[in-house]
């Protein structure tokens, strides 16, 4: 089945810190990504549509400046964590969609990336 | 996309089915129906999705009502793995954003 994968699995960094969250389609081809976080005993929160070859889509309330996001090729998505502080510490999962037939697409998504600010 | 709502929390003894039910009465007809689940500290996985027929996989089995406002997601054996986030979204495709809403925790229980 498809597999999408994250590097790395779980990250800790300094307050005031850039962090890079990478995501892989290993195989499949992806033009859209989708980037999430989830704080504890909370449901995913969906962060930004990731196009490859063109900008992040932001939803309301995520500061596209803080969260950078590069859709460099079709089977990678990253998503920068810029002057990251103790409150970005999150659970942060990136989907992406596989044409299953017809109109149809199934959406798998990756193992997640914990990162910890200190 | 149409807004579901399920129960917060629900318990199901080991090796017994688990019924996890789904309201969706906004439910436009070109939406599906859409199961995921997240077991703790992992990524959601995808279940089973339908439109208007029941669906059968290796995983589980999707019984959508026939005026499709509600549907169940039954789990025929349920072992201790099982346990995790039952997650039911309305959307036209998977191709399209995932919006989760709180989901169902699932306990099974030995």
């Amino acid at each position: 089945g498809a597999v999408v994968s994250q590097h790395p699995s779980r990250v800790i960094c300094k307050s005031g810190t850039s962090v890079k969250i990478e995501c892989r389609s290993l195989d499949f081809q992806a033009t859209t990504m989708f980037w999430y976080r989830q704080f504890p005993k909370q449901s995913l929160m969906l962060m930004a549509t990731s196009n490859e070859g063109s900008k992040a889509t932001y939803e309301q309330g995520v500061e596209k400046d803080k969260f950078l996001i590069n859709h460099a090729s079709l089977t990678l998505s990253t998503l920068t964590v810029t002057s990251a502080h103790p409150e970005d510490s999150s659970f942060y999962i990136c989907s992406a969609s596989r044409p299953r037939g017809g109109s149809t697409y199934e959406q798998y998504f990756g193992p997640g990336t914990r990162l910890t600010v200190t | 996309d149409a807004k579901t709502t399920q129960p917060t929390s629900m318990d199901c003894a080991e090796g017994r089915a688990a019924n996890l039910p789904c309201n969706h009465s906004t439910i436009s007809g070109n939406e599906y129906v859409y199961w995921y689940r997240q077991i703790h500290s992992q990524g959601p996985q995808y279940i089973i999705h339908g439109l208007k027929n029941n669906e059968t996989n290796e995983m589980a089995s999707l019984i959508i009502t026939e005026d499709r406002k509600s549907s169940t997601l039954i789990l025929p054996h349920a072992t201790l793995r099982d346990t995790a986030v039952y997650y039911c979204i309305a959307m036209k495709t998977s191709y399209d954003k995932v919006i989760f809403g709180p989901g169902t925790s699932l306990s099974v229980i030995p």
